[in-house]
């Protein structure tokens, strides 16, 4: 059975620091990786998906690798600002299915 | 519409009563699915569509809770007889066939008294 694990469960930096969030599955059979942010009371925003044949994916100031062998993920956060302040998750599609694996999240506030 | 939308946004009931949630996906998305988001258990899958096909129900946790899914877009989420544990925030998303990104809606937060 597949799972989802990410570390830290939170996290609090100073405005500007680069931070990395990471993400590990038990199953490296993925079929993709989405990173998805949401913030208090909101629904899911996605930020970036990774192909199983990926390595990484990036846009504006995220980075997301992917590393199937050893079944992890990270999602960098170049320079960070106050409005990057939110609960990130990662979730997996599994190749034998097609539903998303939630892991439980990591919880960042950015301090001005 | 731009994005995927969901109502209500709030749904407060009794225990024992039905409720109905509805989504309305991204446009031109064949696939729809359910989530569903509570502080013990995290998020779960729930239901999925993929076009005309039969419908995956394995995450449904009862068979008081049932989907539908009309003309191969607007969805209906219902469950009968809530009950307390019911209580949490519906989500809905979509793609563009099963593998693709997945797009969320705001989600419906649903409170059994």
């Amino acid at each position: 059975k597949q799972e989802v694990t990410q570390i830290p469960a939170a996290l609090s930096v100073p405005e500007g620091e680069n931070l990395v969030l990471n993400c590990s599955f038990t199953d490296s059979a993925i079929y993709n990786l989405q990173w998805f942010r949401q913030d208090p009371g909101k629904g899911l925003t996605s930020l970036l998906l990774i192909q199983s044949s990926q390595r990484e994916q990036t846009s504006g100031r995220l980075n997301a690798s992917l590393d199937k062998s050893s079944g992890r993920s990270t999602l960098y956060i170049a320079a960070s600002q106050p409005g990057d302040s939110a609960t990130y998750l990662c979730a997996v599609v599994v190749d034998s299915s097609y539903k998303l694996i939630f892991g439980s999240g990591t919880r960042l506030l950015v301090r001005p | 519409g731009a994005g995927v939308s969901q109502s209500p946004s709030n749904k407060v009931t009794e225990k024992g009563k039905d409720v109905e949630l509805r989504c309305d996906p991204i446009s031109g998305h064949t696939a729809l699915y359910w989530y569903r988001q509570s502080l013990g258990q995290g998020l779960e899958f729930l239901i999925y569509f993929q076009g005309n096909s039969a419908p995956d129900k394995s995450g449904l946790p009862s068979d008081r809770f049932s989907a539908e899914r009309t003309g191969g877009s607007v969805s209906t989420l219902t469950i009968q007889r809530t009950q307390q544990e019911d209580s949490a925030v519906y989500l809905c998303a979509s793609s563009q066939a099963g593998f693709n990104e997945q797009f969320f809606g705001p989600g419906t937060r649903l409170t059994v008294l």
